[in-house]
């Protein structure tokens, strides 16, 4: 059965630290890896498409990198506005459907 | 609009009473998608539309739910007789054609339904 599994769950950074959020899964035929941030009591927003390990996607502060069972998404110097749920997600297979993982609450302090 | 619209935004009904939640996609776009998000949770998927093709359903978690589309337009996700596990926010997206590839969804902003 085709998994995605986040870590942390959730994440408290100053401004500027610097970290990576981990997104692990188990697929059959992986046709992409998405990530999305979500905003409290909005739907979630595209962020990245990966297709094949060693590919990467940057925009702005962000940075997403894909291998053979997992992705991180990379923050660089993060700021408030930063804060967001980011979820990672899968499509593979035959299937039509992106499955979601639980997501990481990232909390950025001035 | 320019956006996917859902509505209602928020609902609160007494158990064993029907629902119905209505999602208007983006003009143009022929993928839809319904998911539910349990509070603190990810993205359940439920059913999902690609123009005239067969609907997959495969993720309707009983014969309570079920979802239609006409077409390329507006979906409507009914609940029968609902349970108190079915409060979530429920959330829909459409895609292009080319999106349903790459992964590009656009998301509503959600119906919070509360059963009590």
């Amino acid at each position: 059965e085709d998994q995605v599994t986040q870590s942390p769950e959730a994440l408290r950074l100053q401004e500027g630290e610097s970290s990576s959020l981990n997104c692990s899964y188990t697929v059959s035929g992986l046709r992409g890896l998405f990530w999305y941030r979500q905003d409290p009591g909005k739907g979630p927003e595209f962020l990245f498409t990966l297709y094949s390990a060693g590919e990467e996607k940057e925009k702005e502060r962000l940075k997403a990198t894909l291998t053979k069972k997992e992705s991180f998404l990379h923050i660089t110097a993060p700021k408030p506005e930063d804060s967001a749920t980011y979820l990672c997600a899968v499509l593979s297979g035959g299937y039509n459907k992106l499955i979601f993982g639980a997501g990481t609450r990232l909390a950025v302090h001035p | 609009g320019a956006g996917v619209s859902q509505s209602p935004s928020n609902k609160v009904t007494e158990k064993g009473k029907d629902v119905e939640l209505r999602c208007d996609p983006i003009s143009g776009h022929t993928a839809l998608y319904w998911y539910r998000q349990r509070l603190g949770q990810g993205l359940e998927f439920l059913i999902y539309f690609q123009g005239n093709s067969a609907p997959d359903k495969s993720g309707l978690p009983s014969d309570r739910f079920s979802a239609e589309r006409t077409g390329e337009s507006v979906s409507t996700l009914t609940i029968q007789r609902t349970q108190q596990e079915d409060s979530a926010v429920y959330l829909c997206a459409s895609s292009s054609r080319t999106g349903t590839h790459t992964g590009e969804l656009f998301f509503g902003e959600g119906s919070r339904l509360t059963v009590l």
